[in-house]
């Protein structure tokens, strides 16, 4: 079935730094591929999305390009900030998953360090 | 503002009691879940509804049950029987048959037993 993985955390990183966050996945034909990030707290929050291969989803300075050759969508940013600490889940939804269900990852904790 | 309510936001139950999270969305989606998350790790699907009066179990809804009587409303009820209550619960909705559209989500109800 579906499925996907992502890097065990915690992440610890210095403001400023560049983050990578690595997701890959598992899925029959095309899927759909989120980000999403819960602060503390709250529910989740939807980050960026790619729906085809090559699709580079964007927002906040975050960026994930949708590789269908290694079957890859990893996170990145330029230049972390204190405000960037969160949990970060890696998502997709399946075009033939029954019931329209998404798939999570088990998240991704990044702390960033002033 | 369209988005989805859960309420309340902290819950305490007793040993032998029912307690019931409840959860509104005014998005006008067709889809409703119900998603545990236990301290440090992922999202697990309790149950889940695509339409009006139907829904279908997840991975984990032993102890739980839901009803959709009505679009914007799906409450889920937490009975004596879980034996393991205590998490936070988050609901989502999305609009169905469609494979590009995200999830959203509430921001949740934490349960803690007395």
């Amino acid at each position: 079935g579906d499925s996907v993985t992502q890097m065990e955390g915690p992440v610890t990183l210095s403001e400023e730094a560049f983050l990578t966050i690595n997701c890959t996945y598992t899925a029959t034909g095309y899927p759909s591929l989120f980000w999403y990030v819960q602060y503390p707290g709250e529910g989740l929050q939807l980050l960026l999305k790619a729906t085809k291969a090559d699709d580079k989803g964007s927002n906040k300075g975050f960026e994930a390009t949708y590789r269908k050759e290694t079957t890859s969508f990893h996170l990145e940013k330029g230049s972390v900030q204190v405000s960037d600490s969160a949990v970060y889940f890696c998502a997709l939804r399946g075009p033939y998953s029954s019931a329209s269900k998404i798939i999570f990852g088990s998240g991704t904790r990044l702390s960033i360090r002033p | 503002d369209g988005g989805i309510t859960q309420s309340p936001k902290y819950l305490f139950r007793k040993e032998g009691q029912n307690v019931t999270l409840s959860c509104e969305q005014n998005l006008n989606h067709d889809a409703m879940y119900w998603y545990r998350q236990d301290p440090g790790q992922g999202l697990r699907l309790i149950y889940y509804s695509q339409i009006v009066n139907d829904f279908q179990k997840g991975d984990i809804a032993e102890g739980y049950s839901v009803s959709r009587e009505k679009k914007e409303s799906f409450p889920l009820t937490v009975t004596s029987a879980q034996k393991n209550p205590t998490a936070f619960y988050l609901c989502a909705s999305s609009r169905d048959r469609d494979s590009n559209q995200p999830q959203h989500f509430g921001d949740g109800t934490r349960l803690s037993i007395l």
